[in-house]
């Protein structure tokens, strides 16, 4: 069975500083993989994906994350944070043997406080 | 605005009461699944369809039902409330089929729920 381990409940950091937010998943197949956001009192939304190709993602807000298949991690990181990236990370996977029936598989979810 | 409507956003139950949550989307998705969002354990998948007609369980199924007669509705049941099942909920759909729409959920805004 496959599963999504995101190896930190919280993360404080103050403005400006990196961040790292880490995943790691379990799969004997190859898989698909996802961050979502999800900013206070709202829905999920898509922040970056895998999919195939450069394993190297990058999302329109500055974060980044990178595939490593020898390490099944999917690390997503950003160089400087801002007070509006605050909100709840989860990091997902899916089959890309199942993906057309649309299952995701979610870690725990991440809480990224970001500090003045 | 195009997307994913849930209502109710808020709703308390009492144990045994039954009640409909429910779900549309207006951009034409085949696919739409429900999840709960509870604290520590990331979403979990409860029901999910491919497409009008047909409908399938995920992990967390019971006490729930779900129906899909058309493209545009997916409401999801609680036929008899338990303490359980309070939770958040989240409708999501996905557009596309094959690689370049592989999973990317599109997700409302949630209902929370409460039963005592």
């Amino acid at each position: 069975a496959q599963s999504v381990t995101q190896l930190d409940s919280q993360v404080p950091v103050f403005e400006e500083a990196p961040v790292e937010l880490r995943c790691n998943y379990s799969s004997s197949v190859s898989v698909y993989l996802f961050w979502y956001v999800q900013y206070p009192n709202q829905g999920l939304q898509l922040l970056l994906k895998y999919l195939s190709g450069s394993t190297l993602v990058e999302s329109i807000n500055g974060f980044e994350a990178e595939f490593n298949k020898s390490q099944t991690s999917f690390h997503l990181r950003k160089p400087s944070v801002h007070i509006s990236d605050t909100a709840e990370y989860f990091c997902a996977v899916s089959l890309v043997s199942s993906s057309n029936t649309g299952k995701l598989i979610f870690g725990q979810g991440t809480t990224l406080q970001v500090k003045p | 605005n195009a997307g994913v409507t849930q209502t109710p956003k808020f709703q308390v139950l009492k144990t045994g009461q039954s009640m409909t949550l429910q779900c549309a989307q207006d951009m034409n998705h085949e696919y739409m699944s429900w999840y709960r969002q509870d604290p520590g354990m990331g979403l979990r998948l409860i029901h999910y369809s491919v497409g009008a007609g047909i409908t399938d369980q995920g992990e967390v199924p019971n006490g729930y039902n779900v129906s899909r007669s058309t493209t545009e509705d997916f409401p999801l049941r609680l036929l008899s409330a338990a303490p359980s099942q309070t939770s958040v909920y989240f409708c999501a759909s996905r557009r596309g089929q094959g690689l370049a729409g592989a999973n990317v959920l599109t997700f409302g805004a949630g209902s929370r729920l409460t039963v005592l």
